[in-house]
């Protein structure tokens, strides 16, 4: 199972909106509306952010939102903070009931 | 919610074994399941596999198959993961996660084992 190919990088200024891709395959993401995204912030453990494509867990920001299109699911992070800047990661579910990660994303706030 | 507590740090030779322990609390261990996670340095988070405490059954993912075994015991409300004929690329920080089903997010984390590995 190869992992979900998100982009190393993505930088916005505070206020801004910026969006963080997750491209899967037939046999996660696009079969399965089980897709998470955690955040991890250095040293830290990673936090549940997203989960089952767009559900917010309590007590997580609805700055954050996300979406899924075929093979492909979305992070929104809006009006972004200096806290958001961290490491994200996106999982999916898989036809052969394992979890596979997205090699993740680094977010900078300019 | 549950919370995990993991073992502490270990310092391993290569091509020995590690153990690493996650205690759980707080929610229903049973009907829960239990992933594992790992993190080389400055690289992204891998996962390895799940257990189920309620029968044992476990999945993992190809690459972990051969020398990862994930078990549990239920008196101590407890998780495992080992790794065999430890190599240095698995000189990593190993999480285990919970869930409340096979397929959905990890809405409890344990704090991290960092295991190295060297000659």
């Amino acid at each position: 199972q190869s992992a979900l190919t998100q982009p190393a990088s993505v930088s916005g200024s505070p206020g801004q909106s910026i969006t963080i891709s997750c491209i899967g395959t037939t046999s996660d993401v696009g079969r399965y509306d089980f897709v998470s995204w955690y955040q991890q912030h250095p040293g830290k453990a990673p936090k549940v952010m997203i989960y089952d494509v767009s559900s917010r867990p309590s007590g997580v920001s609805n700055r954050f939102s996300g979406s899924k299109s075929g093979n492909t699911a979305s992070l929104t992070i809006s009006g972004l903070q200096a806290e958001d800047e961290a490491d994200y990661y996106c999982t999916s579910y898989t036809s052969i009931n394992t979890q596979v990660f997205g090699g993740g994303t680094k977010v900078t706030v300019l | 919610q549950m919370q995990l507590e993991q073992s502490g740090a270990e310092v391993k030779k290569t091509g020995s074994s590690v153990k690493v322990s996650c205690k759980a609390s707080g929610d229903t261990f049973t009907y829960r399941y239990v992933h594992w996670v790992r993190q080389a340095p400055g690289r992204p988070l891998e996962w390895m596999g799940w257990i189920t405490p309620f029968n044992g059954d476990t999945n993992y993912a190809q690459k972990f198959r051969d020398r990862v075994t994930i078990t549990r015991d239920m008196s101590r409300v407890m998780a495992y993961m080992e790794v065999t004929s430890l190599r240095s690329e698995d000189t990593a920080m190993y999480y285990c996660a919970s869930g409340s089903e096979v397929w959905g997010h990890f809405d409890s984390w344990g704090q991290g084992t960092l295991v190295t590995v060297s000659s």
